[in-house]
Order: structure tokens, then sequence, then C-alpha cells
């Protein structure tokens, strides 16, 4: 079974300029979550989708990330325009119906210069 | 809110030694436990789970046992290799939610 796929693997931009990261869950996962990963720190939530729609935003900073998930697979995390704060280790998730567990992707490292 | 508080890292240990790894949690309600493993470059691999209370989870030697009295999940091995070395996530995930609530991690290596 292939597992979450995320690209690209390293990004490097200038603050201020946009960036998007995409990701392609596990063949039937209905959750999908994006974390961002601080180096030194635990992940933390940023989005979590049911499906197509969003079940907890609360800790996404809106005016300048964004994410969608299209036709309940695919999704794509944005940002813009990016701050030196914004460097980390962008991680999506994806989880079966009914289940707790959650299965990771490599991850995006985003480096903000 | 939950959190998750893990024993300060980093941690260095001889192989064949024996490990653990301190983790409590803050939850209202029944959460599941999880410990996760992230090797360098790679993303975290689940480890181990537990659901309910007095439950161990185990996998690769390693082992946790979930503590309502003591509201802990501290991760354990007889004796670790090489190989071992990594960084631990424990986290929990509330009971009703789905969304994983990390600690801050904890690095171990390993010396041979």
């Amino acid at each position: 079974e292939a597992g979450v796929a995320q690209s690209p693997r390293y990004k490097i931009i200038e603050k201020r300029q946009s960036v998007a990261f995409w990701c392609n869950p596990i063949s039937g996962h209905a959750t999908l979550y994006w974390y961002q990963q601080i180096l030194g720190q635990g992940p933390k939530l940023l989005i979590q989708f049911q499906n197509n729609g969003v079940v907890d935003d609360s800790q996404l900073p809106k005016d300048r990330f964004s994410a969608e998930r299209l036709k309940g697979v695919d999704s794509t995390l944005k940002i813009q325009p990016a701050k030196l704060e914004d460097s980390a280790v962008y991680l999506c998730a994806s989880s079966p119906q009914g289940t707790r567990e959650a299965f990771f992707g490599q991850g995006t490292r985003l480096t903000v210069v | 809110g939950d959190s998750v508080t893990q024993m300060e890292g980093p941690v260095t240990l001889s192989e064949e030694a024996f490990l653990t790894i301190n983790c409590t949690y803050t939850a209202t309600g029944y959460p599941s436990l999880f410990w996760y493993v992230q090797y360098p470059g790679e993303g975290l691999q689940l480890l181990l789970k537990a659901t309910k209370a007095d439950d161990k989870g185990s996998n690769k030697g390693f082992e946790a046992t979930y503590r309502k009295e003591t509201t802990s999940f501290h991760l354990e091995k007889g004796s670790v290799q090489v190989s071992d070395s990594a960084v631990y996530f424990c986290a929990l995930n509330e009971q009703g939610a789905q969304k994983l609530v990390f600690g801050q991690g904890t690095r171990l290596t390993i010396n041979p």
C-alpha cells in the first residue's frame, strides 16, 4: 500500500514570497491533516479535513496560510507571504474513517531566508 | 486544553542499556495514547498505541502501559540498539476527536 506522498521535499524561499505544498493521502483515507513542526518541537496541527470539509482550522494563521482539499483527495497548503518564523517541516497525514491513528508523509522542509 | 509532556532530551545510552522515556498527559475524557518515532530525514512512524486504561502497547521490543491513575504512558525497552537512535514523540488523541496532540519529542542516541 502506498504511503502518504508529499512534494516538494525541500524548499528555500525569501521572506514575503509565496509557496505551496502538495499532499496525496493514502487511498481511501477520509481524514487529512497538515501539521507544522518547528525545529526541536513536536508537530502542531494547522488544519484537519474530513473528506473535503474543514473540521478544525483553529491554529491556522489565516491571514497568510490557506489550504484546500479538492474532491476529498489531494490537498494543497499555501503560505503567502512567508515570514522567517514559517521555517519548519510541514507534515501531511491521513487517517481511515473511524480510527484515531494517523499515517504521516516524509514532510516538506521549508526554509525562509 | 489537552497537552503532553515528555522528559527533556537528548538522551544518550550505550548499546544494550535499558531505556525509559517518560510521558505524562492532561486531557478531559478518555484519550488514546501513542508513541511515534522519527528517524533522520523521515516522517513520523507509529511505534505503538494504547486505547484504554491498563492497555499495554508493544512493538519492536518497545512497550508502554496506559496508566490512568498517574496520567502516564512511559516508553521502555529492555536492550536498545544503535538503530533505535531517533526522535520519539508521545501523543494523545482525545475521544471524539481525531487530531493528535504531540509532546515536544525526545532525541535518543545509542552509542555502540
